[in-house]
């Protein structure tokens, strides 16, 4: 069964600062990863996506994400923290082969101080 | 085209009472995804319809049961309410593949059971 482990509760970083969210997975195949952010009192919203190909996606809002297969993980990245970009990611991992559901990590909320 | 909308966006109710959440998926979109967030579990799947059928089920009592109408929008209803169901539910929608697909999220309902 795939499983998704986020290590870091909570991140706090200084606007302008360079972020990087961690975001380990266990599936025995090639996984389908997604990284969702959420804002307060609102839905979930992408980021990116990790299907094949280039390992190094690119995403909206300046985010990138990085699948490494050796070391299990797809960990996100920002050059440059905007206070705007405090909010809670979720990274999740999804299986190639058949209709099964996403499985979420426990998520990783980012505050931004200045 | 408008996102996947969703009704209504807060709720109280006393514990043994039941509910009745709606979702309305983008226009096109043939899967609804409904989900359970809490601090404590984080993101869980409870169901996913296709096509007027449940396609998925997650690991919920059965308390908790949804359908889907010929429109594709959803319903999800939890009966006997227990202080344990307080949550956002988030619904989410997809065109076809659940897991091959970006998943397209709701803003919530906040469920809050006294």
């Amino acid at each position: 069964a795939q499983s998704v482990t986020q290590p870091d509760i909570h991140i706090t970083v200084s606007e302008g600062a360079s972020l990087e969210l961690r975001c380990n997975y266990s599936y025995g195949a090639t996984p389908y990863l997604f990284w969702y952010v959420q804002s307060p009192g609102q839905g979930l919203q992408l980021l990116l996506k990790y299907f094949s190909g280039d390992t190094l996606v690119q995403g909206i809002k300046g985010f990138e994400a990085e699948f490494k297969r050796s070391q299990s993980s797809f960990n996100l990245r920002k050059p440059s923290v905007h206070w705007s970009d405090a909010a809670e990611y979720f990274c999740a991992v999804g299986s190639y082969s058949g209709n099964t559901p996403l499985v979420f990590g426990k998520g990783t909320r980012l505050s931004v101080i200045a | 085209k408008a996102g996947v909308t969703q009704t209504p966006r807060y709720l109280i109710k006393t514990r043994g009472q039941q509910v009745t959440l709606s979702c309305s998926p983008i226009s096109g979109h043939r899967s609804v995804s409904w989900y359970q967030q809490t601090p404590g579990q984080g993101l869980q799947f409870l169901f996913e319809y296709f096509s007027e059928t449940q396609r998925n089920k997650g690991n919920f009592p059965g308390r908790f049961s949804g359908r889907q109408f010929s429109n594709s929008r959803s319903e999800m209803n939890v009966s006997t309410l227990e202080l344990g169901d307080s949550a956002l539910y988030l619904c989410a929608s997809t065109l076809d593949q659940l897991n091959q697909e970006t998943q397209y999220f709701g803003p919530g309902t906040r469920l809050l059971v006294l």
